[in-house]
């Protein structure tokens, strides 16, 4: 089964550091691109970082640039999402998902990141 | 950056109705690069269409896409009870690959 399930999410205080991992499974991880997405309480999907299969092509959202690395080590089948500085605006539900054609066909169950004091 | 903007926010129909749920670009780009998804509450997104036009695996044929430059359109040909949820467009034309605020599709 395709599957991908992401961890390390918790509450941390603002200007905290946390680490979101995504484990993938049922397919050939390094074939595939990934996205992390998240979504914020009540709110819609916001795109915040891609990486290419080799992890040499990453991309930010503004919003997290500077702020968020993106990662992946293809031999443990897994991505990562170091996530630095972060901010009560941060809180939001995170999921890792695969990008097949132009498109996320497979997503996480995701994993909530509540920033808080 | 290409912003997409959904139309209409709520969509209120009943069951057996069709639906039509707008998605457009603040810049044109090829249809290759849009896609649609489906969310329902606690659930992740569920990809429903890519290429504009092309059904995802499983899903079933009173979904369909259009559309091409910057306007795009998700139509539900027969709204089933499980349809209703909240749906998004998604652009992979151009960094950042922005999503669309979303449209509520509610029962009547």
């Amino acid at each position: 089964e395709v599957q991908l399930v992401e961890s390390g999410g918790g509450l941390v205080q603002p200007g905290g550091s946390l680490r979101l991992s995504c484990a993938a499974s049922g397919f050939t991880f390094s074939y595939f691109e990934m996205n992390w997405v998240r979504q914020a309480p009540g709110k819609g999907l916001e795109w915040i970082s891609y990486t290419g299969t080799s992890g040499s092509l990453i991309y930010y959202a503004d919003s997290v640039k500077g702020r968020f690395t993106i990662s992946r080590d293809n031999a443990k089948n897994s991505l990562y999402l170091q996530m630095n500085t972060l901010r009560v605006e941060d809180t939001a539900v995170y999921y890792c998902a695969r990008k097949n054609w132009y498109s996320n066909d497979v997503w996480g169950q995701g994993t909530l990141v509540t920033v808080s004091s | 950056e290409i912003v997409l903007t959904q139309s209409p926010g709520t969509l209120s129909l009943s069951p057996g109705e069709r639906a039509a749920l707008s998605c457009r670009a603040s810049q044109s780009f090829s249809s290759d690069y849009l896609a649609w998804y489906q969310q329902k509450p606690g659930q992740a997104p569920r990809l429903l269409i890519y290429g504009a036009s092309s059904r995802a695996t499983g899903i079933p044929d009173r979904f369909s896409g259009s559309g091409s430059g910057t306007d795009f359109t998700l139509t539900i040909s027969r709204l089933e009870p499980e349809d209703f949820a909240v749906y998004y467009c998604q652009q992979y034309g151009t960094s950042p690959y922005s999503f669309g605020q979303g449209t509520k599709l509610e029962i009547k």
